[in-house]
């Protein structure tokens, strides 16, 4: 148990709606990051957030955003979803502000499949 | 933009056999992760690797990071079934506008047969 808590476990939604996947860190941790991981694409870093602040953007689309609140749990928000959003979405934590020197815990991921 | 290319993307072999899957890029990182995924569950960091030329154990397994921090090595000897998943090499930069960014391979699916 990594200690990362991610809810839901399994989204099936329709094209061009809206999701929210969240993320509980682990205790003590200050970083949230969040991945996409497909069979063709392998895992993509979307976004990092540090102690309530952006701290750091990948590959997330527009239509993607993201916020870590004051309790520092984190939310992915999904709009507009395409056929191709369909994924696994891992969050991941960590202590430090980066992960040179600070190991990232995963949680199991949030599976999402778009119909 | 950041690379890193895993071989074998396959590898399927029998109990007792050693394996090395390799992790290359033509970027340099300031260190390089290796990350173990079973299905269902999330990546589990096994080791960081931070220093040119630097070579770790853990039991079985012998990472290496290339003198040049471009490129990384994951060495099993003796594979066994409970060895199976995927693993990931994950590369991470320092500094700039890439800080907080972890390049991660394709991965490789090693299955240990009985």
């Amino acid at each position: 148990d990594s200690g990362v808590t991610q809810t839901p476990k399994h989204l099936i939604t329709a094209t061009g709606q809206r999701v929210t996947l969240r993320c509980s860190p682990r205790s003590g941790d200050l970083s949230v990051y969040w991945y996409q991981q497909s069979l063709d694409q392998g895992l993509q870093f979307l976004i990092q957030y540090y102690n309530g602040e952006e701290r750091a953007k990948g590959n997330i689309l527009e239509r993607f955003s993201a916020q870590q609140f004051p309790d520092l749990h984190s939310e992915l928000n999904l709009s507009s979803l395409e056929l191709g959003d369909s994924a696994l979405y891992f969050c991941a934590s960590s202590v430090g502000g980066g992960p040179v020197g600070s190991p990232l815990h995963f949680g199991n991921g949030t599976r999402l499949t778009v119909t | 933009t950041q690379l890193l290319e895993q071989s074998p993307q396959f590898l399927s072999i029998q109990e007792g056999e050693n394996l090395t899957v390799y992790c290359n890029s033509s970027s340099v990182f300031s260190s390089l992760q290796w990350y173990r995924q079973e299905p269902g569950e999330g990546p589990v960091l096994l080791v960081t690797v931070v220093t040119g030329g630097e070579v770790k154990k853990l039991k079985r397994l012998t990472f290496q990071f290339g003198d040049a921090r471009k490129d990384s090595s994951l060495h099993i000897t003796a594979a066994q079934p409970g060895d199976t998943g995927l693993y990931l090499c994950a590369g991470a930069s320092a500094g700039g506008t890439s800080y907080g960014k972890l390049t991660f391979g394709q991965g490789t699916i090693l299955t240990v047969h009985p």
